[in-house]
């Protein structure tokens, strides 16, 4: 069975500070990975994945997430915060088997002016 | 926008109610999706088409009964749904349902079951 994880249920971060969202997977075969953002009264919207190639992965609004196998983490990073990337952030991974793609539970990232 | 619509945004209904719930996408997409969004929850994926084609049914309970009557176009009708069932619903698509898709996500209806 494939598992997304994670940990933080709520994530603070100042304006222009660095941020990181963490994301553990665990899966029996190749992971995909995807991080998806969730704005207030919106519906998801995709970021950034990881098939296969460069282990760090170049998304949308300035997100990068790296892909750590050996660590099985995809933590999504953004060297500079802005008060607009206030949302939740949903991690979720895919390894072709029969559960489809698997969501973690999201992390609130509050961005403080 | 997404290119994924859905109608009602938001819904109230009482547990003896029949209602639906529609997804449009506009991306020429050949699967869709429903999910179930509740607080401090994964997403729970409800139903996968593909084609027009269920291939996908994780345990839902039957007061949920999905329609996908074309490519662009899923129904989620509802009845005798319990307090429980309130959540906000999902729909997305993508071109696939392969393991590399995107998924493209509609706004949601919020629904409250009284």
């Amino acid at each position: 069975a494939q598992s997304v994880a994670q940990p933080e249920d709520q994530v603070n971060v100042a304006e222009g500070n660095p941020l990181t969202v963490k994301c553990t997977y665990s899966v029996s075969g190749n992971p995909y990975l995807f991080w998806y953002v969730q704005y207030p009264n919106r519906g998801l919207q995709f970021l950034l994945k990881y098939i296969t190639g460069d282990n760090l992965v170049k998304g949308s609004y300035g997100f990068e997430a790296e892909f750590n196998k050996s660590q099985t983490s995809f933590h999504l990073k953004k060297p500079s915060a802005l008060v607009s990337d206030s949302a939740l952030y949903f991690c979720a991974v895919d390894s072709g088997g029969y559960q489809k793609v698997t969501f973690g539970t999201g992390t609130k990232l509050q961005v403080i002016p | 926008e997404t290119g994924v619509t859905q109608t009602p945004r938001h819904l109230v209904m009482g547990m003896t109610n029949k209602k639906s719930l529609k997804c449009e996408q506009h991306l020429g997409h050949n699967a869709m999706y429903w999910y179930k969004q509740s607080a401090k929850k994964p997403l729970e994926l409800m139903f996968v088409y593909s084609l027009e084609e269920r291939v996908e049914n994780n345990s839902v309970p039957s007061r949920f009964s999905p329609e996908c009557p074309n490519s662009s176009h899923l129904f989620l009708h509802l009845h005798t749904l319990q307090p429980e069932d309130s959540a906000l619903y999902l729909c997305a698509s993508s071109q696939e349902t392969g393991v590399q898709e995107t998924q493209y996500f509609g706004p949601g209806t919020r629904l409250l079951v009284l």
